[in-house]
């Protein structure tokens, strides 16, 4: 079964608007982690935002913030105030800690969600 | 200050060549990672290391396999590399494992190497 599910392969978006990646997970853990990362064409991988399960607020860095809803196990991330800098593949990613609550620090990542912001 | 450095950008290799994918980081963290990047599928994880000489398999290990003799070091192998194995690949690594609730860990990433196979 897909842990982690982004169901929109493409987003567009004016320069200015705001934004939102939808990204939902799968886990029976109740301790987990949430990650975004940004990809420009470059191809390196950018790290953009993070929300733990206890984390009792959304996370926000920036123009970055998540909605984050843990009864419906989605997280998506919204992008306030796009710039054409923003044209990138964006990836959700889930670490999960198993029994003793240590992880190896493995992400595992869904498809990725192409944004184009246009001028 | 680049801090995880892929020895390749760009390889072209014939199939059955072995192929060797380098990977070196400079923040002595205990963690490294190979992913492979695929289009509509994501990074998917081929193996892990969490020690010096310590491996354990992803999610789609077949066709592959790693060598960690020295910490900052972690080398991705193609004993006989096949067409599907076409693919960007990812180096990424980590600090020590965290208990939950610790913070983000963040991964930190390489360039990639983007393998064709003839």
């Amino acid at each position: 079964a897909q842990k982690i599910t982004q169901t929109q392969p493409g987003m567009f978006v004016q320069e200015k608007e705001a934004v939102t990646l939808d990204c939902t997970y799968d886990t029976s853990d109740q301790s987990y982690g949430l990650f975004w990362y940004k990809q420009p064409s470059s191809g390196e991988m950018i790290f953009l935002i993070y929300q733990g399960s206890y984390d009792e607020q959304n996370a926000t860095e920036g123009r970055y913030s998540l909605n984050f809803q843990k009864a419906r196990k989605s997280t998506n991330l919204v992008i306030s105030a796009s710039q054409l800098g923003d044209s990138a593949m964006y990836f959700c990613a889930m670490r999960e800690f198993y029994a003793g609550g240590t992880s190896y620090g493995k992400l595992t990542f869904g498809q990725g969600t192409i944004l184009t912001v246009h001028p | 200050d680049v801090k995880v450095t892929q020895s390749s950008r760009y390889l072209v290799k014939r199939t059955g060549e072995k192929v060797f994918l380098e990977c070196v980081q400079d923040m002595d963290h205990e963690n490294m990672f190979w992913y492979r990047q695929d289009p509509g599928l994501g990074l998917r994880l081929i193996y892990f290391s969490y020690d010096v000489k310590m491996k354990e398999k992803g999610d789609i290990p077949e066709g592959y396999s790693v060598s960690r003799e020295k910490k900052e070091r972690f080398s991705l192998i193609l004993e006989s590399a096949s067409t599907n194995q076409t693919s960007m690949y990812l180096c990424a690594s980590s600090s020590a494992n965290r208990t939950a609730g610790s913070g983000a860990n963040v991964l930190t990433f390489g360039a990639g190497s983007r393998l064709t196979v003839l």
